[in-house]
């Protein structure tokens, strides 16, 4: 079966730096990677995703960037803010269900 | 907008107690996934169902564990008898997908339940 795997664990900038999560994955039929933020006591939140037919996405200050032949996705934030502060969770799609990543806990310090 | 819908938002319950969480996917959505995550960890998945049908619950413990769509609102996740391991936020997501391993779109979760057993 699909097993995703995500670095770094914690991440800690400060704001106004980028910060960058990678993931991998194992199963080539995977076929899309979505990004979700998770504030503490909160639900996960779509925050971007890519399909396996394209290989970069951008969507203001945040984009998504997939390389199949090696099977990683990245998740690209800039120019972070305090807001950004969060848990960040990558998936990948695998018979019509999702896999996710471990996550990442991202601090940005003002 | 249209949400899903989780109740109880928390639950303290005793061990050995039966516990029963529901969730209203999105309406029209046809797929519906139980998560469960401990303590800021990764998602752990327990079961989904397809228009109502069971596709997978390899991911629950099967003798405690019990998932159902009694109908197309409404999706049940009941642990029966609850131990202190089951301590945790339950989650539920709903999405729509159609025919064919091709189709796929978000997963729009609730807000969980936040379950102690003591």
């Amino acid at each position: 079966g699909e097993n995703v795997e995500q670095h770094p664990s914690t991440l800690s900038v400060q704001e106004g730096d980028s910060a960058v999560i990678k993931c991998t994955y194992s199963d080539s039929a995977s076929n899309y990677f979505p990004w979700y933020k998770q504030e503490l006591g909160k639900r996960p939140q779509l925050i971007i995703d890519i399909r396996s037919n394209v290989g970069e996405k951008k969507d203001q200050r945040i984009a998504v960037t997939l390389n199949k032949t090696a099977k990683h996705f990245s998740l690209h934030i800039t120019e972070t803010q305090p807001e950004d502060s969060a848990v960040y969770f990558c998936a990948a799609h695998n018979t019509d269900k999702l896999i996710f990543g471990t996550g990442t806990r991202l601090q940005v310090f003002p | 907008d249209a949400r899903v819908t989780q109740t109880p938002r928390d639950k303290v319950t005793e061990m050995g107690q039966e516990v029963t969480m529901r969730c209203q996917p999105i309406l029209g959505h046809n797929t519906v996934f139980w998560y469960r995550q401990t303590m800021m960890q990764g998602l752990e998945l327990l079961a989904y169902f397809r228009n109502r049908a069971p596709l997978d619950d390899s991911g629950m413990p099967k003798d405690r564990f019990s998932a159902e769509m009694p109908d197309a609102t409404l999706a049940t996740l009941k642990i029966q008898p609850s131990e202190p391991r089951d301590s945790a936020v339950y989650f539920c997501a709903s999405g729509s997908a159609g025919r064919g391993h091709m189709s796929y779109n978000e997963q729009f979760f609730g807000p969980g339940t936040r379950l102690t057993v003591l």
